[in-house]
């Protein structure tokens, strides 16, 4: 069982519904990203949060937005997405918003399909 | 430009043969690090290998090696004696800078399939 975990892992949703996904993470770390994984692209960083304070946003539409109340639960509220929106999100952790060898610790997405 | 490559969309390996992945990177960066990442069906990220640029030697854990040319700016995976659990997308990425707030930037991934 990954120390990181997203719910929901699928969510179906209309153009014009509000909806969250919720990431938990139980291993002790400071730091919470959230990720997007397109087909055929790299992953695109979206935010990050460093001791709940959000350190990096880029350039990220208002329509998605974040909120980390404490270093251990990160959301990412959805509301009036577009179809190319449609794509795999990824939470992740660090011990340390300054990583050097240490890695990321993934969950396994919340799949995110726009109609 | 592209800070990390991976010219390889796909690749096939039969089981029990060595594979290698190929990553080359872009950075004016002296101190940075570089990752492998594994990504199966199930959608988990999973670190695989980490190196630093300092770093004397080629990583290792495991079946898995790093093959580092810093002249070359490459860092690719090998992966020895492939198992059919082998079988995922893998990522390289980067991590620039050693002090202050630093993220990863991944590449588009290889597709690995491991045949009986």
């Amino acid at each position: 069982e990954t120390g990181v975990t997203q719910t929901p892992r699928h969510l179906v949703m209309g153009m014009t519904n509000k909806k969250s996904l919720k990431c938990e993470q139980h291993l002790g770390h400071n730091a919470m990203y959230w990720y997007k994984q397109s087909a055929k692209k790299p992953l695109e960083l979206m935010f990050v949060y460093s001791l709940e304070e959000r350190v990096e946003n880029n350039s990220v539409p208002s329509r998605f937005s974040p909120e980390c109340p404490n270093s251990s639960h990160l959301f990412l509220h959805l509301h009036t997405l577009q179809p190319e929106d449609s794509a795999l999100y990824l939470c992740a952790s660090s011990q340390n918003r300054l990583m050097n060898t240490g890695e990321l610790f993934f969950g396994e997405g919340s799949r995110l399909t726009v109609l | 430009a592209q800070k990390i490559t991976q010219t390889q969309p796909g690749m096939f390996v039969q089981e029990k043969e060595a594979v290698t992945l190929d990553c080359t990177y872009d950075t004016s960066d002296p101190s940075y690090g570089l990752f492998w990442y594994k990504q199966p069906s199930s959608g988990e990220m999973i670190f695989l290998i980490y190196q630093g640029s300092y770093d004397q030697q080629n990583a290792t854990e495991g079946r898995y090696s790093l093959n580092f040319q810093k002249a070359r700016k490459s860092a690719n995976l090998v992966i020895s004696a492939s198992q059919l659990g082998d079988s995922a997308m893998y990522f390289c990425a980067m991590r620039e800078g050693s002090s202050g707030y630093s993220t990863l930037t991944f590449g588009k991934g290889t597709m690995l399939l491991v045949s009986p």
